[in-house]
């Protein structure tokens, strides 16, 4: 049973581009939400994607978008990138409704660099 | 809105003792979950052990315990024999609870562990 995947392992981007990054859960797993991590700190939540919509938004800026296919797999988009993006960006799937406790389990992430 | 503060930016035990890494959060929330997680020097965020806020029988895992208290909005997390790969990042999270199930992770900054042979 493959875990939650995440496409490329590490990306170089320059100031103004635009970059997507993917996301492919855990069998089983509906609801996909994205995390950057800034080097040194914890996650910062992004947002989430539940049947193809997205259901909740941390706080970040527009240029941050998303998406949910049919088949729950996610994609993160950053328009304008600036050196501030650089991060780790974590992509953390769950199946809703998995009560008590919708238990989010991560992928290896993707280490965005801009120069 | 919820915080979560980990205190111990690092901390460094030798091989087989026993080491306590601490949290405290801030919420007016009556249910919820909290968790620790481990991120190795490999990225990947793995789940270590998790905690329902009603239950107040602390959560165990074989070698990992946590003392949890409500009251006092506390959740430690105690490592048992500590071995070279419990090595990582230390995070602690919480998670409201609510009808949907499904909500954010506010995390902390974490705890640099080091186990030393």
């Amino acid at each position: 049973d493959a875990g939650v995947t995440q496409s490329p392992t590490h990306l170089i981007k320059t100031r103004g581009q635009q970059v997507t990054l993917r996301c492919s859960p855990k069998s089983g797993h509906d609801t996909v939400s994205w995390y950057q991590q800034a080097l040194g700190q914890g996650p910062q939540f992004i947002f989430q994607y539940y049947e193809e919509e997205e259901r909740q938004r941390g706080n970040f800026p527009d240029r941050f978008s998303g998406h949910q296919f049919p088949n729950y797999s996610s994609e993160l988009n950053v328009n304008a990138l600036l050196l501030g993006d650089s991060a780790l960006y974590l992509c953390a799937s769950s199946h809703t409704g998995d009560f008590p406790t919708d238990t989010q389990y991560f992928g290896p992430g993707t280490r965005l660099t801009v120069l | 809105a919820q915080t979560v503060t980990q205190s111990q930016p690092e901390m460094s035990v030798q091989e087989a003792e026993t080491v306590t890494l601490s949290c405290t959060y801030d919420t007016s929330e009556n249910n919820y979950y909290l968790f620790w997680y481990k991120q190795p020097p490999s990225r990947q965020m793995i789940l270590v052990i998790r905690q329902e806020a009603y239950k107040q029988q602390n959560a165990t895992e074989n070698r990992f315990s946590v003392n949890f208290q409500k009251a006092a909005k506390s959740f430690s997390l105690k490592i048992s024999d500590s071995q070279l790969g419990d090595t990582a990042m230390y995070f602690c999270a919480f998670m409201k609870s609510t009808n949907f199930g499904n909500e954010k992770l506010t995390f902390g900054t974490g705890t640099r562990l080091t186990i030393i042979p």
